[in-house]
């Protein structure tokens, strides 16, 4: 199973909804990541967790937040979101927080913030 | 000077020539290089990851890597449409233990 799984593949939300993002991972894999993703540009990292540490790009606001109920799960919480939030949401996971391991990707989940 | 940098294209071959896709990277001590590719609106999927200064082969996919000049390529050959896609290639950066991202290259193999 070399499979990260990410529900919703779809997410329209309002601005004053709370909404929550759920990533899952059967590979045994030691860290995770979420990414956020615009059209035509790179992925860019907003959480890391491995070894039950957070760790966090520091230009993510605070209206994101992670959570890791357990090694194989890393849920992103979405509270009073903004339409430039509206992205493709990649979660990721590798062996290790290690260079020389590679990172698996989810099908991501399209979010529209309206 | 941003820390990976690829050509943003598009980048047009023709369909059975090889596609060469190029991509820079500023932190000398970089380790690791990974090449995605990423059809739109779908997620990044590994392509090829290179360690060591040479070629690394893999079917039609070609990576190589040169730590003294500070670029990694990936070819392509016998291009088919269904590799027309954008690739992005990824650097592990010593100095801040993150993966640093290119911007991609958009390939377009023309039939």
């Amino acid at each position: 199973d070399t499979e990260v799984t990410q529900t919703p593949k779809h997410l329209v939300m309002g601005m004053t909804n709370k909404k929550s993002l759920k990533c899952e991972q059967h590979m045994g894999h030691r860290a995770m990541y979420w990414y956020k993703q615009k059209a035509k540009k790179p992925p860019e990292l907003m959480f890391v967790y491995s070894y039950e540490k957070l760790s966090i790009n520091e230009s993510v606001p605070s209206r994101f937040s992670p959570e890791c109920p357990n090694s194989s799960l890393l849920n992103l919480h979405l509270h009073a979101l903004q339409p430039e939030d509206s992205a493709l949401y990649l979660c990721a996971s590798s062996q290790e927080r290690h260079p020389n391991t590679e990172a698996f990707f989810g099908q991501g989940t399209r979010l529209t913030v309206v | 000077q941003k820390e990976v940098e690829q050509n943003s294209g598009p980048l047009s071959v023709p369909e059975g020539a090889i596609a060469s896709l190029n991509c820079t990277y500023s932190d000398r001590g970089s380790q690791s290089f990974f090449w995605y590719r990423q059809y739109s609106g779908k997620s990044p999927e590994l392509i090829m990851f290179i360690y060591s200064n040479g070629d690394k082969e893999d079917g039609r996919f070609t990576a190589q890597l040169n730590k003294a000049s500070q670029y990694v390529s990936l070819l392509i050959r016998d291009s088919q449409p269904s590799d027309s896609a954008t690739y992005l290639c990824a650097v592990f950066m010593d100095s801040n233990y993150q993966l640093i991202w290119g911007a991609g290259t958009k390939l377009i193999i023309k039939p």
